[in-house]
């Protein structure tokens, strides 16, 4: 069975730290892996990573993934409580529908 | 995101009342999916759409139904509602493609509570 594994499930820090988000996958084929941000309503795009080694950027923000261990982390540096969040991880498994499978994600908080 | 459409917002109902879900995109995507929230559990797919009537069952799907007659919409129903639906749904269209993969875009998510 496909599955997408998230840790931590909670995180608490205070602006300035760097938190490191874990995503962990087993799929029968693999096409990418992705990154949403989602604060109050619906989930909202970070990164596709379909190469290993290759880190994504964005501002503060950073991903990268490991085919051959099958795990993505996402930095995000000198946090703010902007940054407050449920993080999703999602794998694309490479079928004709282009479903997504989740993690349970982990939800970041930010203090200041 | 303005082009997908989730109606009702919020609903709350008694078990054993049916209900719709309505999505209303204006991307013209040909992909469209049904997602349910919970704790504990991220995003279910629920079921999806490749095309005008052309539909198929996700993970949980079951006490669910869809239909799809037109490009733009997409409905989800719940024939008999129970407790354990009390959900937030997601419907999401394949929303941009990087290099032959896909991104999903959602909507605002529909909560639904059943009393």
């Amino acid at each position: 069975e496909d599955k997408v594994v998230q840790s931590p499930l909670s995180l608490v820090v205070h602006e300035g730290d760097t938190v490191t988000l874990n995503c962990s996958y087993e799929v029968t084929n693999f096409r990418s892996l992705l990154w949403y941000k989602q604060e109050k309503k619906a989930p909202t795009f970070l990164f596709m990573l379909t190469s290993s080694g290759i880190e994504k950027k964005s501002g503060r923000l950073s991903s990268i993934l490991d085919k051959k261990e099958l795990f993505s982390i996402l930095n995000i540096t000198a946090t703010q409580t902007g940054d407050s969040a449920v993080y999703l991880c999602a794998v694309d498994p490479m079928d004709s529908s282009y479903k997504l499978i989740f993690g349970s994600g982990t939800r970041l908080l930010v203090r200041p | 995101d303005a082009g997908i459409t989730q109606s009702p917002r919020h609903k709350v109902t008694e078990t054993g009342t049916p209900v719709t879900l309505r999505c209303h995109q204006t991307e013209n995507h040909r992909y469209m999916y049904w997602y349910r929230q919970d704790p504990g559990h991220g995003l279910r797919l629920i079921h999806y759409s490749y095309g005008v009537k052309d539909t198929d069952k996700g993970e949980v799907s079951d006490g669910y139904s869809v239909s799809r007659s037109k490009t733009e919409d997409f409905l989800l129903t719940l024939e008999s509602a129970t407790s354990s639906q009390t959900s937030v749904y997601f419907c999401a269209t394949q929303g941009q493609e990087h290099s032959g993969a896909n991104v999903l875009t959602f909507g605002a998510g529909s909560r639904l509570t059943v009393l």
